[in-house]
C-alpha cells in the first residue's frame, strides 16, 4: 500500500466552479499535511498545509483534514485557468519531521 | 536570496557516464533532499540530510551516491548512469526539520540518458 494516495486524474471542472481534489493516507502517525501546486515543467510550490482536524481557509483554497479517516482534500473555488496543474498532497510522519511522502499528483484542467 | 539553486538545468548522458547534481541554498536551513520525480509518479525520495555531516536513503537510492559538502551544498552523484535515471531531479530544504515546515524547491534539472 502507497503511503499516499491521489486519483491522478485529469479532473476537468469549468471556470468558476468548485474543484475537489482528494488524498487519502496510510500511516495513522502521520502529522502535517500539505498541498503543492505543480506546473509543467516548474518545481512545486506551497499551496496549503494543515495540522489539525477540520478546515483551513486561504482565499479561494480550503484545506479539509479528517485524521479519523485518514484523509485530507483541498478544495479551489471559483476555479480560474491559471489553477491548472498538477496539485501533489505530502504528509510528515510524527516519527521523522525530516521525512516528506508525496502522492503522485492529481491533475486539474480549468476550461474557460 | 536566491533560495534553492540546481546545476545544471539540463544534461545529457551516455549510459555508463557518470556526472554530479549540484544544489545550494542560502536560507542556512539545516535539512536537505534529493528527489526524482517520473511521469506519473509524484516525488520520490533519493537521498537527504538531516543536518550537515549526516546524510540517509529515500525511498529510491540504488544508483546514486549524496555529500553533503557543508551546510549549504548538498550533492547527487550517478556514478554509471542507466537510461533508467532519466528523470527530472529536485533538489529542496527545510529549516530545521520541525512539523509545521515545509520544503523549498530548487528548480530542477531535467537528466536524459542515451
Amino acid at each position: 500500500q502507497k503511503e499516499v494516495e491521489q486519483n491522478s486524474g485529469p479532473l476537468s471542472v469549468p471556470e468558476g466552479a468548485i474543484a475537489s481534489l482528494n488524498c487519502t493516507y496510510s500511516d495513522r502517525g502521520s502529522q502535517s499535511f500539505f498541498w503543492y501546486r505543480q506546473y509543467s515543467g516548474k518545481s512545486p510550490e506551497l499551496i496549503m498545509s494543515i495540522y489539525s482536524n477540520g478546515d483551513k481557509e486561504d482565499g479561494r483554497f480550503t484545506a479539509q483534514l479528517n485524521k479519523a479517516s485518514q484523509y485530507v482534500s483541498l478544495l479551489i473555488r471559483d476555479s480560474q485557468p491559471s489553477d491548472s496543474a498538477t496539485y501533489l498532497c505530502a504528509v510528515i510522519r510524527v516519527t521523522d519531521f525530516n521525512k516528506f511522502y508525496f502522492g503522485s499528483g492529481t491533475k486539474l484542467n480549468v476550461k474557460p | 536570496n536566491a533560495g534553492v539553486t540546481q546545476t545544471p538545468k539540463f544534461q545529457v548522458l551516455k549510459t555508463g557516464q557518470s556526472m554530479t547534481l549540484q544544489c545550494a541554498q542560502d536560507m542556512n536551513h539545516n535539512s536537505m533532499y534529493w528527489y526524482r520525480q517520473d511521469p506519473g509518479m509524484g516525488l520520490r525520495l533519493i537521498y537527504y540530510s538531516a543536518s550537515e555531516g549526516t546524510t540517509d536513503k529515500g525511498e529510491v537510492p540504488n544508483g546514486y551516491n549524496v555529500s553533503r559538502l557543508n551546510k549549504r551544498e548538498f550533492s547527487l552523484r550517478l556514478e554509471s548512469a542507466a537510461p533508467s535515471q532519466t528523470s527530472v531531479y529536485f533538489c529542496a530544504s527545510i529549516p530545521r526539520g520541525r512539523y509545521q515546515e515545509t520544503q523549498y524547491f530548487g528548480p530542477g534539472t531535467r537528466l536524459l540518458v542515451l
